[in-house]
């Protein structure tokens, strides 16, 4: 059965400090990945999704960036951290194929002091 | 383009109350499908049920149920008897079968008390 996970659940980081986050997929082939950010008592607001290694479409411009470098790896970064960029970050992947729903990580909670 | 809108920001409850979380979307695909994630306090979104266009039957699973209707484009939720482990953000999502981007709506806040 297909499994994602998304590390860490929680962090705290400065202002101006870099950022990785992390989600892996296991037992599926070519998903399609997606970055979400949530922010408190708001909904889900896409922020970059890939069809495949290093595919990349970005959403919203900001400071973030995201990366793809193995078929079920998809990571999401910063160079330097705004107050603006804590929130509830959301990985999820889904079936290459068309019409199909998300598989949701559980989550990493950001918050930038 | 596709469109959730879901106009119950917030909708509390008393256990054992059912309650009924609308969903209406727009899309000008005829090949679609509909979705139901919650999201309990831990965070993490679960799915609820995925429903193709051309199926319009009434689904029940336990105290749920949902209502689907093309002729009002709507996608309604309904929990009977609701519990307090219900309390949730629920959303709703559509995507045309040929793509791959759900569009979400904003989610509804069900807070069950006892």
């Amino acid at each position: 059965s297909q499994t994602i996970h998304q590390w860490p659940a929680t962090l705290v980081q400065p202002v101006g400090s870099p950022l990785s986050l992390e989600c892996t997929v296991e037992g599926t082939s070519n998903p399609n990945l997606y970055w979400y950010r949530q922010a408190a008592g708001r909904g889900l607001q896409l922020l970059f999704y890939s069809v495949g290694i290093g595919q990349i479409s970005s959403e919203v411009p900001q400071n973030l960036s995201a990366s793809r470098p193995q078929d079920r790896q998809f990571i999401l970064s910063s160079k330097k951290l705004l107050l603006s960029d804590s929130g509830f970050y959301l990985c999820a992947w889904q079936a290459e194929r068309g019409g199909y729903g998300y598989t949701f990580g559980s989550g990493t909670r950001l918050t930038v002091v | 383009a596709q469109k959730v809108t879901q106009a119950q920001t917030e909708i509390s409850v008393v256990e054992k109350e059912d309650v009924t979380l609308d969903c209406v979307y727009e899309t000008r695909d005829t090949t679609y499908y509909l979705f139901w994630y919650k999201q309990p306090p831990s965070g993490e979104l679960v799915f609820l049920i995925r429903r193709n266009s051309f199926d319009e039957q009434n689904e029940i699973s336990g105290r749920y149920s949902w209502n689907f209707q093309k002729s009002t484009s709507s996608f309604n939720f309904t929990i009977t008897a609701s519990q307090v482990v219900d309390s949730a953000v629920y959303f709703c999502a559509l995507v045309p079968g040929t793509a791959s981007k759900l569009t979400f709506g904003t989610g509804t806040r069900l807070q069950v008390t006892l």
